[in-house]
This record gives structure tokens, sequence and C-alpha cells, in this order.
């Protein structure tokens, strides 16, 4: 166990909805990270927070928004869902950028 | 940017050695290694920092060499455990931060 958790595990939704994914970081870790993996495929960076401010973007679509809270927990709310954005979506933890980062359970999305 | 890893896949009987790489066209400050089991979420292995170090857990150790910029991921007397999808991130500076950039990762099999 991590200590990083993500709710909720599996989400089932059609085309052209919008849903929300949820992180609870570590305690003490001030970054958060949410990633993208498809079936067989590596981890596709998207987006980085620190104490609630964005640090570092990556390859996330204009559809996908994230957001830090105050208590340090993330959101990734990914809009208009096409097909192609079924995918695991993980989040991960670190005390500051460059340390150990360590991953959630992820949430399995599958757009219909 | 993004950093090169090989073998793409490798396959093992129980026992035997294998050498990972990764390989950045950028000066790194640090190097990761993860690894993902099928289904599961990456756990990390370990970090090299600049200075050439070289860091050992159990059988497992990595070397990265700052000049060249590459990094080694050793296995040694396989074990089925070690079977997953091995990762290195590499850490480069983007103006005033830093980013883990992930390679495509290196598929491991262990069989009996």
């Amino acid at each position: 166990d991590s200590g990083v958790t993500q709710t909720p595990k599996h989400l089932i939704t059609a085309t052209g909805q919008r849903v929300t994914l949820r992180c609870s970081p570590r305690s003490g870790d001030l970054s958060v990270y949410w990633y993208q993996q498809s079936l067989d495929q590596g981890l596709q960076f998207l987006i980085q927070y620190y104490n609630g401010e964005e640090r570092a973007k990556g390859n996330i679509l204009e559809r996908f928004s994230a957001q830090q809270f105050p208590d340090l927990h993330s959101e990734l709310n990914l809009s208009s869902l096409e097909l192609g954005d079924s995918a695991l979506y993980f989040c991960a933890s670190s005390t500051v950028s460059g340390r150990p980062q360590f991953f959630g359970p992820g949430t399995r999305l599958t757009v219909l | 940017q993004q950093p090169v890893q090989s073998p793409q896949a490798v396959i093992l009987r129980e026992g035997e050695d294998a050498v990972i790489n990764c390989s950045s066209s950028k000066a790194l400050y640090s190097v990761h290694w993860y690894r993902q089991k099928h289904g599961e979420a990456p756990v990390f292995l370990m970090i090299l920092l600049k200075g050439g170090e070289q860091k050992g857990h159990e059988k497992i150790s990595a070397s990265f060499n700052e000049k060249k910029q590459q990094s080694s991921l050793y296995l040694t007397a396989s074990q089925l455990s070690y079977s997953g999808t091995y990762f290195c991130g590499t850490e480069i500076s983007t103006g005033n931060n830093r980013k883990l950039i992930w390679g495509l990762g290196t598929s491991l099999a262990v069989n009996p």
C-alpha cells in the first residue's frame, strides 16, 4: 500500500460525458501527478500540482483539467469523453519534484 | 526528450541476469526506476542522483553515468517476482522547474 488513494476504482460512462477522478496523496506529500496509461502503453504524464499550484504540464488535452485543493487532494476532470480516453488513470505523489513518486492503485475509465 | 530504453523486451529463465538501459539526450539531474506488474500501479525501485552513484536493492542494482546521460538497471539471479515492465524516469530541467520524463518501458518475463 503506497498510501495514495484514488476513487473510484472503475468508471464506465458514455461518449460526450464528463467525469471526475479523485486522488488523496500520501500524508506529508505536497506534489501530485496525474498520468494516463492506455492498454499496454507507457505512462503519459498529464499534469503536476505542488501545494495547490500547477507546476508542470504534459500531454494534457484541453478537454481535461485538474486542480489541487487546500487539503492537498486533487481532482482530474475529463469532459466531452471520447472512446480513445478509455485508459487507466494514475495519481502519484511525492514530497517535492524530483523525489520518488508513489502511485495510487489507479482508476480504470471505460468510455462506451 | 523521452529517454530511450533498451531492450524493449527480455525473457529470462529463473536465476539468469539481465541489464536494462536508459539513455537520454538531455542533461539529467537524476534517474528513477520503477517496476509495474500487469494491472497494478508502478512501484518505486530506486533513484540515482548526479555523481555516478550506484545503488542496490537486494539483487537489483543500478548505475548512473552523468556524462553519458545513461543509466543501467542490473537484475542478478532473477526471480519469478521480477517479472513486469520496468520504466526509467529521467529528471530534466524545464526552465525554472524540473520534470520527470518517462521511457516507454522494458517488459521482463522470468520463467521457471
